[in-house]
């Protein structure tokens, strides 16, 4: 497709167990970010991934939380041990980006929908 | 830290109205601000995006402004309809980040009746 995918775009889990959500950027695209939107509450920066450079993990709220890409395509945003409040709806956005320049628009996939019981 | 508001938190209109949305945010030394559109269960669509040097953008019925100084925009929707219920949220790119970091306002539930 198109556009931005992510998968499964819903997850039920009990508290304690890992999740891994994954997201396909648009090809070609260079940067990819991950965010979280709590109810009742905006989107929250997680981590941003440029080509081949170190990711800036700056928005990620605690060690359980990481992130991975490989290049210029899919990346997995992995939550260990979750807690109840880790539900949310994670979103993924891509764009075509070179470092330092914020013009491009982002373009974000449907999320995934997390439900921890 | 910066902090993007957005009022009101809902919004419910007759179809045709025409009506003001506004956000605001508190450090004005940003690079951008977008508008976008949610529908629920779906991700966001950019709606209008303004340069920290322009004052306004329009889109068909949309208009938004910027006053980058009193850290004020406001997002103009003009002849309204039933398709345009969503959710709407605007958000701010920080500078000197080396990236599109984006602050988002919690957002403005839209609901036009027919």
């Amino acid at each position: 497709g198109a556009g931005v995918s992510q998968s499964p775009s819903n997850k039920v889990t009990e508290k304690g167990k890992d999740v891994e959500l994954r997201c396909d950027p648009i090809s070609g695209h260079t940067a990819l970010y991950w965010y979280r939107q709590r109810l009742g509450q905006g989107l929250e920066f997680l981590i941003y991934f440029q080509g081949n450079s170190a990711p800036d993990k700056s928005g990620l709220p605690s060690d359980r939380f990481s992130a991975e890409r490989t290049g210029e395509s899919v990346s997995t945003l992995t939550i260990q041990r979750t807690q109840q409040e880790d539900s949310a709806v994670y979103l993924c956005a891509s764009s075509f980006s070179r470092q330092g320049t914020s013009n491009q628009p982002q373009h974000f996939g449907d999320g995934t929908r997390l439900s921890i019981l | 830290k910066q902090e993007v508001t957005q009022i009101p938190a809902a919004l419910s209109v007759p179809e045709g109205e025409n009506l003001v949305l506004n956000c605001s945010f508190t450090d004005s030394a940003i690079y951008n601000l977008q508008w976008f559109r949610q529908d629920p269960g779906k991700g966001l669509t950019s709606l209008l995006l303004i340069q920290s040097s322009q004052r306004e953008q329009t889109s068909g019925r949309l208009n938004a402004s910027l006053d980058k100084s009193s850290g004020r925009s406001t997002l103009y929707i003009a002849a309204s309809q039933p398709g345009d219920s969503a959710t709407y949220l605007c958000a701010v790119t920080l500078m000197n980040t080396g990236f599109q970091k984006l602050v988002f306002g919690t957002g403005t539930r839209l609901l036009v009746s027919p």
